[in-house]
């Protein structure tokens, strides 16, 4: 299986900062990695596909890059609804693994 | 809309079983590959399993297989997941996805609200 570790798990950031969260995979996943954002009691959203294609009526301010095995998403001028948690997840393979989360928290 | 939504979790006892449904609408439900992800209460996301567009074709986590079937209903716009001799550690929350297929580089484009299985005597 295809381990992926994101980091951090936690950050405590403030409207306006720039943040960026890492994802590594254990192995090459070429650029099927996948970000969804997560808020208490609510499924997953997808954000971006593709390592960087950001989906439909997602704010510009979020962004992907990566391939192979290091990815990061950042947030830019972050707004309070984006405090969240964040996971990736490959595309690649089955069983179709998660990193474990970070969550973003209000500084 | 695309939408999906869940039903059938609820307390069981160790040992037990429950059939899970998700009812898709919004979308041409028989040409999409679904999956099923659980997420215990206040920890990550788990790929549990998926099955192809006609239900010719299923995969599971090595967690559940042996224990959990998937399967599909076309004419009923319904996926199902049946969990037999549920242990207390199957507890979670359990989605149905949509898999966004080549489009999306099979990312999960819409989720339902989740139902929560609790194992518990």
């Amino acid at each position: 299986d295809i381990q992926l570790t994101q980091s951090p798990s936690f950050l405590s950031a403030s409207v306006g900062d720039r943040v960026t969260i890492t994802c590594r995979a254990s192995q090459g996943v070429s650029s099927y990695l996948a970000w969804y954002q997560q808020k208490p009691g609510k499924a997953p959203k997808l954000l971006i596909s593709a390592a960087s294609t950001l989906q439909s009526g997602v704010p510009s301010r979020f962004s992907g890059s990566g391939s192979g095995t290091d990815f990061t998403l950042t947030i830019s001028n972050l707004q309070p609804e984006d405090f969240a948690t964040y996971y990736c997840q490959q595309l690649n393979s089955y069983p179709r693994t998660f990193g474990g989360g970070t969550e973003v928290e209000i500084k | 809309e695309v939408q999906l939504v869940e039903s059938g979790g609820g307390l069981v006892q160790p040992g037990g079983s429950l059939r899970l449904s998700c009812e898709a609408s919004g979308f041409t439900f028989s040409s999409y590959w679904m999956h099923w992800v659980r997420q215990v209460p206040g920890k990550g996301l788990v790929w549990v399993s998926r099955i192809n567009s006609d239900g010719s074709n299923t995969g599971y986590a090595g967690s559940v297989k042996g224990r959990f079937t998937i399967s599909r209903d076309n004419a009923k716009n319904t996926l199902h997941l049946q969990i037999n001799s549920l242990r207390a550690e199957d507890t979670a929350v359990y989605y149905c996805a949509r898999d966004g297929g080549y489009n999306y580089d099979y990312a999960f484009d819409y989720w339902g609200q989740g139902t929560l299985v609790t194992v518990s005597s």
